[in-house]
């Protein structure tokens, strides 16, 4: 069972450049999240998916947009990139959005815009 | 005040050593709270859930403070593989980390 997995592991992009990062999860959770980590900042919710068809806006949603278009799959795209946008990125999930709900989180995605 | 605050680190403690971190949190509403580690350039994962009347998992107690709005995370007998970063979170209607504190145990 691979749990949650995200691609790629690393990317460095251009700025203005569109990308995407694939997130799916194997558990058949219904919620997803997609997180950004930044060095004193900590974890901060980017975009969140309760249930498939339906998504919603976290702390820092301008410049990144998600789709759910299924259970399993959760993806984030930069329709164009700045410098402000490197970070790592982490995708997780859980059973259910309540608030006492586990989030496991998948490997994260490191990416670089220059 | 920001959200979830935590001890700055960080903590070098040598192994068997007990530690205590700290974490306080500003919206009264919030309904869940965890403790979650990190190692170095990995995902974070659940540590412990933390419930009003403490709660222990072999050498991690957690305890919650709702009146003060105050949580921590102790640990007794440190080992080498205790050395992540352990970061606050609480839940509302969002999870909200804090920025974490740095565990390094030595030998």
């Amino acid at each position: 069972i691979a749990g949650i997995t995200q691609a790629p592991t690393s990317q460095i992009l251009a700025a203005g450049r569109r990308m995407t990062l694939r997130c799916t999860q194997d558990m058949r959770h219904n919620a997803m999240y997609w997180y950004r980590q930044d060095l004193g900042l900590g974890l901060r919710l980017i975009h969140y998916s309760n249930t498939a068809g339906t998504t919603g806006k976290g702390e820092v949603p301008d410049g990144y947009s998600v789709s759910r278009a299924n259970t399993d799959d959760f993806p984030l795209t930069l329709a164009s990139a700045v410098p402000s946008q490197t970070s790592v990125y982490f995708c997780a999930s859980s059973a259910g959005s309540g608030t006492g709900d586990e989030q496991f989180f998948g490997p994260g995605t490191r990416l670089t815009v220059l | 005040r920001k959200e979830v605050e935590q001890d700055p680190g960080p903590f070098n403690v040598p192994e068997g050593a007990t530690v205590a971190f700290n974490c306080t949190y500003s919206n009264s509403a919030s309904q869940s709270f965890f403790w979650y580690r990190q190692d170095c350039r990995k995902e974070p994962k659940l540590l412990m859930s933390v419930y009003s009347s403490g709660n222990e998992d072999g050498r991690f107690t957690a305890q919650l403070n709702r009146a003060s709005q105050y949580i921590s995370l102790l640990i007794r007998d440190s080992k080498l593989s205790d050395s992540a970063t352990y970061l606050c979170v609480v839940n509302k209607t969002a999870l909200i980390f804090g920025k974490g504190t740095t565990l390094s145990v030595s030998s």
